[in-house]
């Protein structure tokens, strides 16, 4: 299983909703990454969790809130966000995290959840 | 800090044409840098990368790329280009030690035409 998989694909929430993105990898990746990506933009890196434990914080507002609960599993919980907010959700995982200037380190992305706040 | 430039924000081109996108670096340390592309909705794919030896850098899908540090450059080619690579292109770059926090270009959407 080479795939990193995004639940939902698409979701449309109000501003006053809470709500949580799902990524899922059995590659037994250790690092595991959340991007944003708006319209027509590169991704901008948001969290990034090494080895289960919060390495990389990209100044991200409190209403997008991380979580890795196992190697697996990485969540970005939602709560009052904003219509600007609306974007692409990548979720993303590389074998070991130990920079990606490695050899053998590549990031391998979901095809992403697409938000939109209302 | 780093950063890298992506001059042409499209390329369209004919099949079977060959192909260059742009991209330069700027920084004043070594540095990695990267090609990924994305298909319509889709997650980005790594086509190839620099990080140090052999500056022609061969990557996925009959694309390469040379790293040339006198013009800071880190151009993408393609002999000859199929409908299937229309998409859009992302150059990117972390410096050498720098972790996991790639910083990527504004992107150049590819499309190929009949």
């Amino acid at each position: 299983d080479t795939e990193v998989t995004q639940t939902p694909k698409h979701l449309v929430m109000g501003m006053t909703n809470k709500k949580s993105l799902k990524c899922e990898q059995h590659m037994g990746h250790r690092a595991m990454y959340w991007y944003k990506q708006k319209a027509k933009k590169p991704p901008e890196l948001m969290f990034v969790y090494s080895y289960e434990k919060l390495s990389i914080n990209e100044s991200v507002p409190s209403r997008f809130s991380p979580e890795c609960p196992n190697s697996s599993l990485l969540n970005l919980h939602l709560h009052a966000l904003q219509p600007e907010d609306s974007a692409l959700y990548l979720c993303a995982s590389s074998p070991r995290g130990q920079g990606l200037g490695a050899t053998n380190e590549k990031l391998f992305f979901g095809s992403g959840t697409q938000l939109s706040v209302l | 800090a780093q950063s890298v430039t992506q001059l042409d924000s499209q390329v369209p081109v004919f099949e079977e044409a060959p192909v260059e996108l742009r991209c330069n670096y700027s920084s004043s340390v070594s540095v990695y840098l990267f090609w990924y592309v994305q298909y319509p909705n889709q997650g980005l794919q790594l086509l190839l990368k620099y990080l140090s030896g052999s500056t022609l850098v061969k990557g996925i899908n009959g694309f390469e790329a040379e790293f040339n540090k006198s013009q800071t450059s880190f151009h993408l080619r393609k002999p000859s280009v199929h409908i299937s690579d229309t998409a859009e292109y992302f150059c990117a770059v972390i410096l050498t030690g720098g972790g996991n926090k790639l910083t990527f270009g504004t992107g150049t959407q590819l499309k190929v035409e009949l």
